[in-house]
């Protein structure tokens, strides 16, 4: 059972574009929603995280954007640069439990022309 | 402050072999956890340790799969007698007692079996 659904798959953009990953989770028991960026050979690093008592939350160019009732959220960047080309995962996390692990999605490939 | 430190970073076993991924959390971090990427997939939680403790073991495999967080020392993952679909990215992270949220990975290690 895949209780973080991600997509698409892999996105590309011109740069300059506004690349949107999408992310849709199951359990309503989860109230933390961070995404990493990974870089080939790197592990994952967070970028932004939102908790599902506000609705969209900015740093930089990055935007999560997050609709509780259909249990989905976004991520949006801005000006998208090559350099931002990397796999981005959503996740999500139940803090009220004692286990303090995060579940992945699958991931979105995104690759920013310059 | 260097962050979490995972050795080796390439790891070849042949079949029936065992495999000792080593991982240091950062300075002051006493969270431990490990999770594996298969190709293609989002990271998957395996188990999540404290200091000389197992907190949660519920995504490790039942056999041939086991973790430790000494006193002192490295968070070692062991996989004896390895298959080759262990072949993966194992990734360590660790957080700190005051901000369970934020989990800081590591570079991985990639583990090839032959």
């Amino acid at each position: 059972q895949q209780q973080v659904k991600q997509s698409p798959q892999s996105l590309i953009v011109q740069k300059g574009g506004i690349p949107i990953i999408n992310c849709a989770y199951e359990n309503t028991a989860f109230d933390y929603f961070p995404w990493y960026q990974q870089f080939p050979g790197k592990g994952p690093a967070l970028l932004i995280a939102i908790r599902p008592d506000v609705s969209e939350k900015k740093e930089g160019r990055f935007t999560i954007s997050f609709n509780k009732s259909a249990k989905q959220f976004s991520l949006h960047i801005m000006d998208s640069q090559p350099g931002d080309s990397a796999t981005y995962f959503c996740a999500a996390f139940w803090s009220g439990g004692s286990n303090y692990k995060l579940t992945f999605g699958k991931g979105t490939l995104l690759t920013v022309n310059p | 402050n260097a962050g979490v430190m995972q050795n080796p970073r390439h790891l070849v076993r042949r079949r029936g072999q065992e495999a000792r991924l080593r991982c240091s959390p950062m300075k002051g971090h006493s969270h431990v956890y490990w999770y594996r990427q298969l190709p293609e997939e989002g990271l998957k939680f395996m188990v999540y340790l404290q200091k000389e403790n197992i907190i949660d073991e519920s995504g490790m495999p039942k056999e041939r799969f086991s973790a430790e967080f000494p006193k002192e020392g490295p968070s070692i993952l062991r996989i004896q007698q390895v298959v080759r679909g262990d072949s993966a990215a194992y990734f360590c992270a660790s957080s700190p007692s005051r901000d369970l949220l934020t989990q800081y990975f590591g570079p991985g290690t990639r583990l090839t079996v032959l």
